[in-house]
Formats: C-alpha cells, structure tokens, sequence
C-alpha cells in the first residue's frame, strides 16, 4: 500500500539554480499539497491541486516557486531561482476530498 | 492561529501507557480534531483524528471530552517508535477549504528503554 512517495529525499543547490522536487500522491487520492515546514515558521502551504486544479497557492510564494500535477499520479514543485532563505524541508501531503492528509517524508533542501 | 495547546515535552518508559492533552477551548462544531506525529527527518503521521465520540485504532485511543474542549491521545504499551513530537490540530471535514494547516510546537514524547 504506496504511501506519498517523495523524490530526492535530499537536495543541495547553489544559489540562483533552478530544482525540482517530484511527488507521486497516494493512489485515489484527488487533493495534493506542497508544504513548507522550517523551525521557525513551521508549516507554510505553497499549492493546493483538487482533482489536477490549482485550488489554493501560498500568495508570498508565486513569484519564484511553481507547482504543477501533470497527471492525476504526479506533481512537482519547482523553484526557480533558489535562494538560500529556501532551504528547509518540502512537504508533499495528499488526501480525498479533504479528508484526512497523508504526508510524504519530505525533500530537505539546501542552498548556499 | 494555533487553537490548540498542548504541554511541551512528556517522559515515559517502554511498556507503559503515554496520556497526551491537549486544549482547544474555542473549537467550533464543525472541527474535527486531528493528531499527527513527527520525528526527525520524516513528515507529519496521521494518528488518529475524531469529533466527538472517543475512537480507537491500531495506533491510539483518542478520548474527546463532552464538550469537546478537550482531548487525550492515550499510548499502550509505548516503544521506543512511539518517541515523536505529537501534534493536536483542528481541522474542518471534507467540503470545507482546509488546506492551511497550522502545526504548533506539539508535545515531544520522549521514551526511555
């Protein structure tokens, strides 16, 4: 039973790279969010997809950080030039109909 | 906009049974009460979540209280996977725009062998 499944796990970049962080969602499942979780700001949304739709993005986030579902089984998030103020760990959650999240393990992103 | 409160840290030991608190006064009635828990390195684990019956899976047992003011996640026979930080959060059912999660500090479960 395939949960959220996250690629890389770990990613380093220099500053002004463009990455590109990869979910694939629970099977069935029709809502999918990226997340940002950092110790001082905690968890910060960044997209929100119903059924492949951009439902929801994270306002502050638009100008350099872009996430798309390119089927129904995956999406990815790309940021575009990174900073280092970007370096934390990139959540990917899914869930039905809002129902309850299911959360990947995560990319942990550095940049320098 | 954290609505919940909960104790910062809690010690237990192998094979006892772990009470987790957790406060949310102002909970409206159509907030489910969710609980996750995180370890280092890994996302958020869905545990258990209820809205006013107490439930119980193979994780947990969660007691909601009458008024729904409060709640306890309840530990069995806790090993040392269950050392995590626990985190109580409010959440609208399906239908509802809840993409926006607020995770506060939680309580860290710390169990000792």
């Amino acid at each position: 039973d395939a949960g959220v499944t996250q690629t890389p796990r770990h990613e380093v970049a220099e500053k002004g790279q463009t990455i590109i962080l990869k979910c694939e969602p629970v099977s069935g499942h029709n809502d999918l969010f990226w997340y940002r979780q950092t110790k001082i700001q905690g968890l910060e949304l960044l997209s929100y997809f119903r059924s492949k739709s951009l439902m929801e993005d994270g306002g502050a986030f638009k100008d350099r950080f872009k996430a798309e579902m390119l089927n129904s089984s995956f999406s990815t998030l790309k940021i575009q030039p990174t900073e280092p103020k970007d370096s934390a760990v990139y959540l990917c959650a899914s869930s039905y109909s809002q129902n309850t999240l299911y959360f990947g393990a995560g990319t942990r992103l550095s940049v320098l | 906009d954290a609505k919940t409160t909960q104790p910062d840290s809690m010690e237990s030991t192998e094979g006892e049974t772990v009470h987790l608190p957790c406060s949310h006064a102002t909970i409206s009635g159509n907030e489910y009460i969710y609980w996750y828990r995180q370890v280092p390195l890994q996302g958020p684990e869905y545990v258990t979540h209820g809205l006013q019956q107490n439930t119980t899976n193979s994780m947990a047992f969660l007691a909601i209280a009458s008024d729904r003011k409060s709640s306890t996640l309840i530990l069995t026979h806790v090993s040392l996977r269950d050392a995590a930080v626990y985190h109580c959060i409010l959440r609208v059912g399906s239908g509802g725009s809840n993409a926006k999660l607020t995770f506060g500090k939680g309580t860290k479960l710390s169990v000792k062998s």
